[in-house]
């Protein structure tokens, strides 16, 4: 069945530098992705958004890529830190008008300082 | 206020018992939602409330039955559960169901069943 999907399941990066957090999406009719992160313990916080009529939008430090012909969404953090460190989910909204959210499988990033 | 408040934010239940979590939001979100989370896994989405009616049902067991009292309340009522239900239980509330707004998550219920 369709699904999302993360590339790699687990990121270690140096603190400073850039992370890239990727995602594969099999639906078509998905118009709507949303970034989570989630820390241990709590619940998914919301990072950033952006709607199948856009192929990029940036945050602070966060930027989110989608291409659509491939069905790939991207997450990069710029100047990553300590306080990054958790792990984010893809979601994606597949339109229905009742409301469908569904998550990726989650990629854990852990920050070395 | 952006917050989706749940309580409790632990449980411990034995296999007979009655029990219910709860979940509040006053932000003016008329979707409601369910999702449990088991470790190292992402959230499963279980029910989706619209306009205080249910409007999905992801084949979640009757031992889970979901209420909502009003547009800032829901509830999720637990009866005969089993160990393998043990999870994490979030609740998220969104502007409207299927309007592409972000979901905004409670901080969770951790429940165990002994």
């Amino acid at each position: 069945g369709e699904s999302v999907g993360l590339h790699l399941p687990t990121l270690s990066v140096q603190e400073g530098d850039n992370s890239i957090i990727n995602c594969a999406y099999s639906n078509s009719a998905s118009d709507y992705f949303i970034w989570y992160k989630q820390e241990s313990g709590k619940g998914p916080q919301f990072i950033i958004d952006i709607r199948s009529n856009m192929d990029k939008r940036q945050g602070q430090r966060v930027t989110v890529l989608l291409n659509k012909t491939v069905k790939h969404l991207s997450l990069q953090i710029a100047a990553t830190q300590p306080g990054d460190s958790a792990v984010y989910f893809c979601a994606e909204n597949m339109g229905k008008s009742q409301g469908n959210l569904i998550f990726g499988k989650g990629t854990k990033l852990s920050v070395k300082p | 206020d952006t917050e989706v408040t749940q309580t409790p934010k632990h449980l411990v239940m034995g296999m007979t018992n009655k029990k219910s979590l709860k979940c509040e939001q006053h932000m003016g979100h008329r979707a409601m939602y369910w999702y449990k989370q088991k470790a190292k896994k992402p959230p499963e989405l279980m029910f989706v409330y619209s306009y205080e009616k249910l409007s999905i049902n992801e084949s979640v067991p009757s031992r889970f039955s979901p209420e909502c009292p009003n547009s800032s309340l829901l509830n999720l009522h637990l009866h005969a559960l089993q160990p393998e239900d043990s999870a994490l239980y979030l609740c998220a509330s969104s502007q409207s169901p299927g309007g592409n707004t972000e979901a905004f998550f409670g901080q969770g219920t951790r429940l165990t069943v002994v």
